[in-house]
């Protein structure tokens, strides 16, 4: 079976700063990947996500990940972080040989400070 | 725009109550699931759907069960409500586009935060 490790459980930046969070996969295969954003008070929104091809991915709100299959890692960065980028983020993998089943990390709150 | 409706925002029930938590989604999207979001757990499916009266269970799918009666709906029901289901609840659809289906994102509803006494 799939699973997702996020690392860290908060981070805060400093606006303007740039950002990296950090996700780890561990599936058999090359897997699909997905990072999404939820605002409080809201639900999940998709950012971005990688089935083949081009290893790094742009999304939405300026946000990039990039797909290291040496390093089961798919982490998502922003060089410039906006207060309103302030969030949960969660990284979710899916097999690529089908079925419904997408498996979440534990999630990373974002903290923008001004 | 994709547009999934939770139909309660807040709930509070009491242990041993029946309740349903319902959610619509207006693009036609065959497949419609529920989770349960806990803090440091992250979301954890429960239940899921690829079509009408279709339905499987995900990974944690004791103490609930689902209805799909027609395409744009999906009802998640706790039989017999316990304090340790107080969580919010998220429920997702997507389309399906030929076998890749996660070429189409999951589209949430805003949840339904649930608290059991």
């Amino acid at each position: 079976a799939q699973s997702v490790t996020q690392p860290d459980i908060h981070i805060t930046v400093s606006e303007g700063a740039s950002l990296e969070l950090r996700c780890n996969y561990s599936y058999g295969a090359t897997p699909y990947l997905f990072w999404y954003v939820q605002s409080p008070g809201q639900g999940l929104q998709l950012l971005l996500k990688y089935f083949s091809g081009d290893t790094l991915v742009q999304g939405i709100k300026g946000f990039e990940a990039e797909f290291k299959r040496s390093q089961s890692s798919f982490n998502l960065r922003k060089p410039s972080v906006h207060w309103s980028d302030a969030a949960e983020y969660f990284c979710a993998v899916a097999p690529t040989g089908g079925g419904n089943k997408l498996t979440f990390g534990t999630g990373t709150q974002l903290k923008v400070e001004l | 725009d994709v547009k999934v409706t939770q139909s309660s925002r807040y709930l509070v029930k009491r242990t041993g109550e029946k309740v349903f938590l319902e959610c619509v989604q207006d693009m036609d999207h065959e497949n419609m699931f529920w989770y349960r979001q806990d803090p440091g757990l992250g979301l954890r499916l429960i239940y899921f759907s690829y079509d009408v009266k279709m339905k499987e269970k995900g990974d944690i799918p004791e103490g609930y069960s689902v209805s799909r009666e027609k395409k744009e709906r999906f009802s998640l029901i706790l039989e017999s409500a316990s304090t340790n289901q107080t969580s919010m609840y998220l429920c997702a659809s997507s389309f399906v586009l030929t076998a890749r289906i996660y070429n189409s994102p999951l589209h949430f509803g805003n949840g339904t935060r649930l608290t059991v006494t």
